[in-house]
């Protein structure tokens, strides 16, 4: 069984950083691309990064670009996103999320979320 | 970017009857279309993909329709646990987008 379980979220304040994780199981993690979505409170789904399984490629929405950074250790079964400069605006639910092959998207299992607010 | 824009915002059906949602690109994305479904307090799940294939385990129900910029999901028959938020997402270029999401509410 597929199971994604998002940690590191949290209250951090304007301008701090923040690192989430992602542990992945049943699966054979290392040959999947896997993804960032966020959701504002009340608000619609936003993808923020994707990386590739195959050469560790990265891809990154607009907003985040230059602050956050994706990253996966296949030997831990883990995704990361590193947050940097952090904005009110990135308050939201941070869904780590499997893609369904043989590219990035569309995203075939999600976890549960983590919630990040940044606010002082 | 592609924008995607789902039409109604807001549907109100009575279980048993037929949905049908709309979705928009402002070009085109190919098949490279996806539905989700959001019910409240959950993640999303995946529905459909590239267009009209059916994900592992969604009902029959469920069915998607469309090439190129004009996208439709249809529920043929409304359950009660369908009623959720669903969306749209293309994959057809970087970066990826979703669309605003289209309510389903019980009327």
């Amino acid at each position: 069984e597929v199971q994604l379980l998002e940690s590191g979220g949290g209250l951090v304040q304007p301008g701090g950083s923040l690192r989430l994780s992602c542990a992945a199981s049943g699966f054979t993690f290392s040959s999947y691309a896997m993804s960032w979505v966020r959701q504002a409170p009340g608000k619609g789904l936003e993808w923020v990064s994707s990386i590739r399984g195959s050469d560790s490629s990265t891809y990154y929405a607009d907003s985040v670009k230059g602050r956050f950074t994706i990253s996966r250790d296949n030997s831990k079964n883990t995704l990361y996103l590193q947050m940097n400069s952090l904005r009110a605006e990135d308050t939201a639910v941070y869904y780590c999320a499997k893609a369904r092959p043989p590219g990035a998207n569309p995203l075939d299992y999600w976890g549960q979320g983590t919630l990040v607010t940044v606010s002082s | 970017e592609i924008v995607l824009t789902q039409s109604p915002a807001t549907l109100s059906l009575s279980p048993g009857e037929r949905a049908t949602l709309s979705c928009r690109a402002s070009q085109s994305v190919s098949t490279y279309l996806a539905w989700y479904q959001q019910k409240p307090g959950q993640a999303p799940r995946l529905l459909i993909y590239d267009a009209s294939n059916r994900a592992t385990g969604i009902p029959a129900r469920f069915s998607g329709s469309g090439s190129g910029t004009d996208f439709t999901l249809t529920i043929s028959s409304l359950e009660p646990e369908d009623f959720a938020v669903y969306y749209c997402q293309q994959r057809s270029n970087w970066p990826i987008t979703f669309g605003q999401g289209t309510r389903l509410e019980i009327k």
